[in-house]
């Protein structure tokens, strides 16, 4: 069946670094894909999108680049701010029986200034 | 605008009590779903909503019952609430099709004891 791995955290990182967050997937189909955040005490967030092969979703400095070739769909940002820390999920839409999101694990993400 | 609101935020249950935790959306979405998230666990799916009137399983419906009477509300039921259901319930909503990410609610945090 469809499913997301995502890279097991914490990921700690000083400000202005470089992040990658990575997120592999198995799909039947042309699914699409997901990255959302999760900021302390709040709901998840749409942060970015790809609906189709090579697509390229970006927000707020966020990119992500739908991989078919290698299943994957890596989370990256140029510099990190501490405003950052957050958990990130990926996810994979799913047409089995009425649209199911399949979420990731959750990667956590710490920022230090 | 509003997007999606769950109520109440907090609650405190005795074993064996019963609750109904109330999402509302104002989107005008067709979807709409109930998630519960535990560390360690991720996001599971209780229990969703493809359209007024209807309702179906999730990964994890045991202990939950849910209705969609009104295309803008999706309520989730606890009829004899155990330690096991303490958690985050989160509520979303999406359009049909699962291409535009899904709208989350802040949370509701509920413990039993």
């Amino acid at each position: 069946g469809n499913s997301v791995t995502q890279m097991e955290g914490p990921v700690t990182l000083s400000e202005e670094a470089f992040l990658t967050i990575n997120c592999t997937y198995t799909a039947t189909g042309y699914p699409s894909l997901f990255w959302y955040v999760q900021y302390p005490g709040e709901g998840l967030q749409l942060l970015l999108k790809a609906t189709k092969a090579d697509d390229k979703g970006s927000n707020k400095g966020f990119e992500a680049t739908y991989r078919k070739e290698t299943t994957s769909f890596h989370l990256e940002k140029g510099s990190v701010q501490v405003s950052d820390s957050a958990v990130y999920f990926c996810a994979l839409g799913s047409y089995t029986g009425g649209f199911k999101t399949i979420f990731g694990a959750g990667t956590r993400l710490f920022v230090k200034a | 605008n509003a997007g999606v609101t769950q109520t109440p935020k907090f609650r405190v249950l005795k074993t064996g009590q019963s609750m109904t935790l109330l999402c509302a959306q104002d989107m005008n979405h067709e979807y709409m779903y109930w998630y519960r998230q535990d560390p360690g666990m991720g996001l599971r799916l209780i229990h969703y909503s493809v359209g007024e009137g209807t309702t179906a399983k999730g990964e994890v419906p045991d202990g939950y019952n849910v209705s969609r009477l009104k295309k803008q509300n999706f309520l989730l039921g606890l009829e004899s609430a155990a330690p096991s259901q303490t958690s985050v319930y989160f509520c979303a909503s999406s359009p049909p099709g699962d291409r535009d990410g899904y709208t989350f609610g802040s949370g509701t945090r509920l413990t039993v004891v």
